[in-house]
């Protein structure tokens, strides 16, 4: 079965640029779309945007153009780079497989397990 | 805030029947399929309700999800002790023309 797994630096200093990694193994990465979603400390989630495997995307505009989302095919990872982050980005970030149903994009299965990321000089 | 509106919290012993509520607008819930993911702190979430009412394979009968309007409803009966957890809900928003989320559901079994 499909699996996803979050990498990537725990810690990133204010104004500096957040790098994230997601693994997927058991499946290939292709005829999906691939989401990043997160969560503030006691806040509700939060969509960041999402990418196809053909490397069109699309992002939440409450980022401002912070976020860049990219796909590796050959690798079948796919990362996030959130630019000038504050406090604010401080959170749990998760990776998710998103299937195309109905015209919506909501269905997140799997997800993985998430990777907490501080932003703190 | 949240888009969409949970109760920050629902409780109820085993056994019993419980409700949790999602309460949105005609821009996504009003218009679009409502999804339902169980979560354990620490772990990833797990997809429970699609489409609103529909349950993916695994799922036990025990959760069942409806929509009516703006507003959705995730019922699990006969409640078990590893049913405790944080329930949230999503939905497409046509204004976003992306995913919403609610804040979140923290179900304790008394």
């Amino acid at each position: 079965q499909v699996q996803l797994q979050e990498s990537g630096p725990g810690l990133v200093k204010p104004s500096e640029t957040l790098s994230l990694t997601c693994t997927v193994s058991g499946g290939s990465i292709s005829s999906y779309y691939w989401s990043w979603i997160r969560q503030s400390p006691g806040k509700g989630l939060e969509w960041i945007g999402y990418i196809y495997y053909s490397g069109s995307t699309s992002y939440n505009p409450s980022l401002k153009g912070r976020a860049t989302i990219s796909i590796d095919t050959s690798r079948n990872q796919f990362s996030l780079k959130v630019m000038s982050v504050t406090a604010a980005d401080t959170a749990i970030y998760y990776c998710a497989r998103t299937n195309y149903d109905f015209s919506s994009l909501v269905w997140f299965d799997p997800w993985g397990q998430g990777t907490l990321v501080t932003v703190s000089s | 805030q949240s888009v969409l509106t949970q109760p920050p919290s629902a409780s109820g012993t085993p056994g019993q029947r419980v409700t949790i509520s999602c309460s949105g607008s005609s821009a996504n819930i009003g218009n679009n399929y409502v999804y339902w993911y169980q979560h354990f702190p620490g772990t990833a979430p797990k997809l429970l309700i699609y489409r609103s009412d529909q349950r993916p394979s695994g799922v036990p009968d025990r959760f069942s999800g409806s929509k009516s309007g703006t507003s959705a409803s995730l019922a699990i009966s006969g409640l078990r002790s590893e049913d405790e957890a944080d329930y949230f809900c999503a939905t497409w928003d046509d204004s976003l023309s992306g995913p919403v989320f609610g804040g979140g559901t923290k179900l304790t079994v008394l």
